[in-house]
């Protein structure tokens, strides 16, 4: 079982706000990250990719990996309601497999 | 972009009867499809692979005589529930991988919350 470790504890914050979310993993195997939006009911939506370590940024959001420590992250600048979602982080580890941390409920308040 | 239509998205069904979920990729053709399940605040558990023209592939712990998947078509895979029960009720997500799509292009469909009571 390959193990991605998520809070998954609610999160607000208000409008404007930045949102730091991160998920930290223990295997080595894992080539590929990323991070999926899904709102209340919906399926999940990619949000952001990367397979290197650094940062990768596009519009608000800045997603980050650390594979020395094992440690993922993803920022949201400038938050907006309409950001409001559960936050998936998901590593690819072959075979056509992705392991899914819990995710973090966000809520950004107006 | 890369489509997963799923269907449906809600049912509620008698306990002791069947469901049947479908998933089907929208502008591409997928001859891989996968199921999860998702319980609430929990994450997504890959429960099969469904693979277009043979036997799906079962997670440990999944029954395949429960949980009965048919991918006929490359652009089609059901999920049949058989016999439910209250315990089988939550969160199904089909999802497909669309060639060339980013982050390995897995894409998913909406979802079909099951609810058997």
């Amino acid at each position: 079982q390959k193990e991605v470790e998520q809070d998954p504890g609610p999160l607000s914050v208000p409008e404007g706000a930045i949102v730091s979310l991160n998920c930290t993993y223990s295997n080595s195997a894992f080539q590929y990250f990323m991070w999926y939006r899904q709102y209340s009911r919906k399926g999940p939506e990619l949000l952001m990719y990367t397979y290197s370590s650094g940062n990768k940024e596009d519009g608000r959001f800045t997603a980050q990996v650390d594979k020395s420590s094992k440690y993922i992250s993803l920022f949201i600048r400038d938050s907006q309601p309409s950001d409001s979602a559960t936050y998936l982080c998901a590593m690819y580890y072959g075979n056509n497999r992705l392991a899914f941390g819990k995710g973090n409920q966000v809520v950004v308040i107006p | 972009g890369a489509v997963v239509s799923q269907h449906p998205s809600r049912v509620i069904c008698k306990s002791g009867t069947s469901v049947k979920i479908e998933c089907r990729s929208l502008d591409f053709q997928a001859t891989t499809m996968f199921w999860y399940r998702q319980f609430p605040k929990q994450s997504l558990m890959l429960m099969a692979t469904s693979n277009e023209g043979s036997k799906a592939t079962y997670e440990q712990g999944v029954e395949k005589d429960k949980f009965l998947i048919n991918h006929a078509s490359l652009t089609l895979s059901t999920l049949t529930v058989t016999s439910a029960h209250p315990e089988d009720s939550s969160f199904y997500i089909c999802s497909a991988r669309a060639p060339g799509g980013a982050g390995y292009g897995y894409t998913f469909g909406s979802g079909t919350r099951l609810t058997v009571v």
